[in-house]
């Protein structure tokens, strides 16, 4: 079984569309969170939920809207998407704090063209 | 920003030992170190995690010096699946945002 997964894993779309991408964790775990990885691979957190509730929201656009139904999901919402949007997104989780183990999800492909 | 400095690229052979080293001048008391390990279209992945002096699992080892300030992840005899990129989190007990930061991590090639 796969401890994080996320779909869809490759996406492609046209700029100024609407587009989700869903995560579910089966580790149990309290925490959760969205990084991006850009073409350069640096790894920016993007959005940590605690038990569904929102801890960390870094400098991202209000175009990116994070919601978690309970502990085990956390979606990603992207409204009017924009080139600059392309990216790998990955979905992760850990049990409390980071200084604990991250496990990620092998994460989505988002092009907008 | 608390933040983890890492060589940008590495390169080594089969079966030799590879240390990568991360500088993190800033960590914190409660803060721990972890590596993980990334291939190509993967999520990043853990391999080990430490607070001080040595830790070793089947895969790796890790040195933490007294004033752990810098930690290296030690790979004995690479093999050609080495070949990653890898990334050292300086973490503890608060959701602070540097202590999420992985920075540019270092790719390691391993040649035949």
């Amino acid at each position: 079984d796969t401890a994080v997964s996320q779909t869809p894993k490759y996406l492609v779309t046209q700029m100024g569309n609407d587009k989700s991408i869903k995560c579910e964790q089966n580790l149990g775990h309290d925490t959760m969170y969205w990084y991006k990885q850009d073409s350069k691979k640096f790894l920016k957190i993007m959005f940590s939920y605690n038990n569904k509730e929102l801890i960390i929201n870094e400098t991202v656009p209000n175009r990116f809207s994070p919601k978690s139904p309970d502990k085990a999901h956390l979606n990603l919402h992207i409204n009017s998407l924009e080139l600059g949007d392309s990216a790998v997104y990955f979905c992760a989780s850990s049990q409390g704090t980071p200084g604990n183990t991250i496990y990620f999800g092998e994460g989505s492909w988002l092009t907008v063209v | 920003l608390a933040k983890t400095t890492q060589p940008i690229s590495m390169d080594s052979y089969e079966g030799q030992e590879v240390n990568i080293t991360c500088s993190h001048n800033n960590i914190a008391t409660n803060d721990y170190i972890t590596w993980y390990q990334q291939f190509p279209s993967q999520g990043p992945r853990f391999i080990i995690q430490g607070y001080k002096t040595k830790v070793t699992n089947e895969v790796a080892s890790l040195f933490i010096p007294a004033d752990r300030k810098s930690s290296t992840l030690s790979l004995p005899r690479v093999s050609l699946s080495d070949t990653a990129v890898y990334y050292c989190l300086v973490g503890g007990p608060s959701y602070n945002t540097d202590k999420l930061i992985f920075g540019t991590g270092t790719r390691l090639q391993v040649f035949p």
